[in-house]
């Protein structure tokens, strides 16, 4: 089993539409939660980090749910500009140097 | 002042010649990191580095040595290339003290025939 898991998509979404996605790790010693965004041929950047308490940051929203081991990212009136692929990350306690990805989420916003 | 720099940007090689893919940052960051991407597996890290002359196997280090005598620099080495190491390699790097934010460099892109 890997160790971060990702529905690979593609979600095909309209406009203005709210689209969720859900990232499941497998080690319950992980500690630190991230999504990064990854536009078609580009280098991955860090879009936010998942806090246990839930953070918003404008359109977009993510989560933690520790009991079920699975983060989420929630965005709210997509735009065509949020069309990428979606990344999460997770660290590991006493494996903190190693950042693990997984396979991303594609997101296409249709006009 | 690019930040983060790797070359080539493509690179087309034989089965079993050595190639080596160059990493440069200006940041001084103490964490250097190689991850490899392809299809179906996403992002997977191959070594890091948390200073000179420190490195640590990550996912997926077979088939790859990589050094760090300067800060700055994290060359990556195939010493025999294969064809499953055909990839889209992304270099990256950060400060000691966030563990979540990583700097990419645009990629080198490697097809091994």
């Amino acid at each position: 089993r890997k160790e971060v898991e990702q529905d690979p998509g593609p979600f095909n979404v309209p406009e203005g539409a709210t689209v969720a996605f859900n990232c499941t790790y497998s080690n319950s010693a992980s500690q630190s939660f991230f999504w990064y965004r990854q536009d078609c041929r580009k280098e991955p950047k860090l879009l936010m980090s998942v806090y246990s308490s839930g953070n918003e940051d404008g359109r977009f929203t993510a989560q933690l749910n520790r009991a079920s081991q699975y983060i989420s990212l929630l965005i709210r009136d997509s735009k065509l500009s949020d069309s990428a692929t979606y990344l999460c990350a997770v660290n590991s306690r006493g494996a903190t140097n190693k950042l693990i990805f997984g396979t991303g989420t594609l997101l296409a916003v249709q006009p | 002042d690019a930040g983060i720099t790797q070359s080539p940007r493509y690179k087309i090689t034989e089965t079993g010649r050595q190639v080596t893919l160059m990493c440069h940052q200006t940041w001084s960051h103490s964490y250097m990191f190689w991850y490899r991407q392809d299809l179906g597996h996403g992002l997977r890290l191959i070594y890091y580095s948390a200073a000179a002359d420190i490195t640590d196997k990550g996912e997926v280090p077979d088939g790859y040595v990589v050094s760090r005598s300067k800060t700055e620099n994290f060359p990556l080495t195939l010493e025999s290339a294969t064809r499953s190491q055909t990839s889209v390699y992304f270099c990256a790097s950060r400060t000691s003290g966030n563990t979540g934010e990583l700097f990419f460099g645009e990629g080198s892109r490697l097809t091994v025939l």
